[in-house]
């Protein structure tokens, strides 16, 4: 099957503590995102890799951190910078192929901090 | 500023009926329109994607685009209860190959 996994898909975060997300594409897109979703609000975009090494902040960069090793995988790191993690993270993939830029979603990580 | 700009709802609509989504965008320049449904608690989906003037159709959706008065819709024919959800409405920055500005969403409710 192909798809985006992300993992956990819960997580709690204590006071100070840094925690890593996880995304995984298996569809061979270049692009990867990753978006920060709260309640009732637009999705708004925390980093964006095009290719392999190379990111790009967002809208929303502060207190985060990314790589980008592998073509499939893009973990992101909320950092103890980040003084209001807790919301929905989801991650994204494009082709940027065509240039319609369609992205498809993982199912998203929940954070939470204690 | 980019925008885009949704009504939040929730919108309530009988079932069967046809549910009309409305969007409005600030850059004139945009050229690619997304819609994605979002269920409570999930991420979002791709419903369709538009880039020229008129309607676009697959099933019971149609998602109509007006560039010169800068808003996107989204009809739902034959709504159904598991159509109820947030539909999120998004854009491509003119210029850019990876960047799309989201509206906040409306929650569509379908009411049996």
């Amino acid at each position: 099957d192909g798809g985006i996994t992300q993992s956990p898909k819960y997580l709690f975060r204590k006071e100070g503590q840094n925690v890593t997300l996880s995304c995984e594409q298996n569809l061979n897109h270049d692009a990867m995102y990753w978006y920060r979703q709260d309640p009732g609000q637009g999705l708004r975009l925390i980093y964006y890799s095009q290719i392999v090494n190379d990111f790009q902040k967002g809208d929303i960069a502060e207190g985060y951190s990314v790589s980008r090793e592998k073509k499939e995988s893009f973990p992101l790191t909320v950092t103890s910078a980040q003084k209001n993690p807790t919301a929905f993270y989801l991650c994204a993939s494009s082709s940027l192929v065509g240039g319609y830029n369609e992205q498809f979603f993982g199912p998203g990580t929940r954070l939470t901090v204690l | 500023q980019k925008e885009v700009e949704q009504n939040s709802g929730p919108l309530s609509v009988p079932e069967g009926a046809i549910a009309s989504l409305n969007c409005t965008y600030s850059d004139r320049g945009s050229q690619s329109f997304f819609w994605y449904r979002q269920y409570s608690g999930k991420s979002p989906e791709l419903i369709m994607f538009i880039y020229s003037n008129g309607d676009k159709e697959d099933g019971r959706f149609t998602a109509q685009l007006n560039k010169a008065s800068q808003y996107v819709s989204l009809l739902i024919r034959d709504s159904q209860p598991s159509d109820s959800a947030t539909y999120l409405c998004a854009v491509k920055a003119p210029g850019s190959n990876y960047q799309l500005i989201w509206g906040a969403g409306t929650k569509l409710i379908i009411k049996p």
